[in-house]
């Protein structure tokens, strides 16, 4: 039992570049997020998704892309990558007044 | 002002000692109130998980929820090394899917 799977680890992006972090689940849970955690900032919310085929912005959107197409499934996409996007980015799910439960994060790194 | 207030620490402590972390939050609507434990390079693990106001424990430790003053403290007993992470309160709202609004975190140094 994996719980929440993100990949890559790490990765070193140039500027204008795209990407896509992945995020998957076997925890057959409904909702699922999207964070990045800067210094100072704590944890923001960038887009989330109550189901397959249901997404909506949160606080920080601008520049990112989600989709979900199945339950386990969430990747998060780099249009054109920006030095302001370098973070530590964690994907969370959880299922309705239950906690989050996080992956280990994907460190990128913009230059 | 934050939503959620918490000091940032770091917060230093002797092993075997009384830890208190504290968060402060403006939202009255808040229902459910979680902290999380990071280590450095991980990802936050859910440690308590409460609802409304009162206390929780689970082994050396203590959720504390006072709603009327919007005060939530963990409080951790016997302090060990391995307790050394960073400590995020999140309080929400209920019902379907709520944003957790997160803390900045509170970083504690437990010293052999």
């Amino acid at each position: 039992n994996a719980g929440v799977t993100q990949t890559p680890k790490f990765q070193v992006l140039k500027t204008g570049q795209s990407m896509t972090l992945q995020c998957a689940q076997d925890m057959n849970h409904e909702y699922m997020s999207w964070y990045r955690q800067d210094p100072g900032m704590g944890l923001r919310l960038i887009h989330y998704s109550v189901g397959a085929g249901i997404t909506d912005q949160g606080e920080v959107p601008n520049g990112y892309n989600v989709s979900r197409s199945t339950t386990e499934d969430f990747p998060l996409r780099l249009l054109s990558a920006a030095p302001s996007q370098t973070s530590v980015y964690f994907c969370a799910t959880s299922d309705s007044n239950q906690p989050q439960h996080f992956g280990d994060g994907t460190r990128l790194s913009i230059l | 002002q934050k939503e959620v207030e918490q000091d940032p620490g770091p917060l230093s402590v002797p092993e075997g000692a009384i830890v208190s972390l504290n968060c402060t939050y403006s939202n009255s609507a808040f229902q459910y109130f979680m902290w999380y434990r990071q280590y450095s390079r991980k990802g936050p693990e859910l440690l308590m998980y409460t609802y409304s106001s009162g206390n929780k424990e689970d082994g050396r430790f203590t959720a504390q929820v006072d709603k009327s003053s919007k005060y939530i403290s963990l409080f951790i007993r016997d302090s060990q090394p391995s307790d050394s992470a960073t400590y995020l309160c999140a309080p929400r709202d209920s019902g379907g899917y709520q944003k957790v609004t997160f803390g900045i975190g509170t970083k504690l140094q437990v010293i052999p």
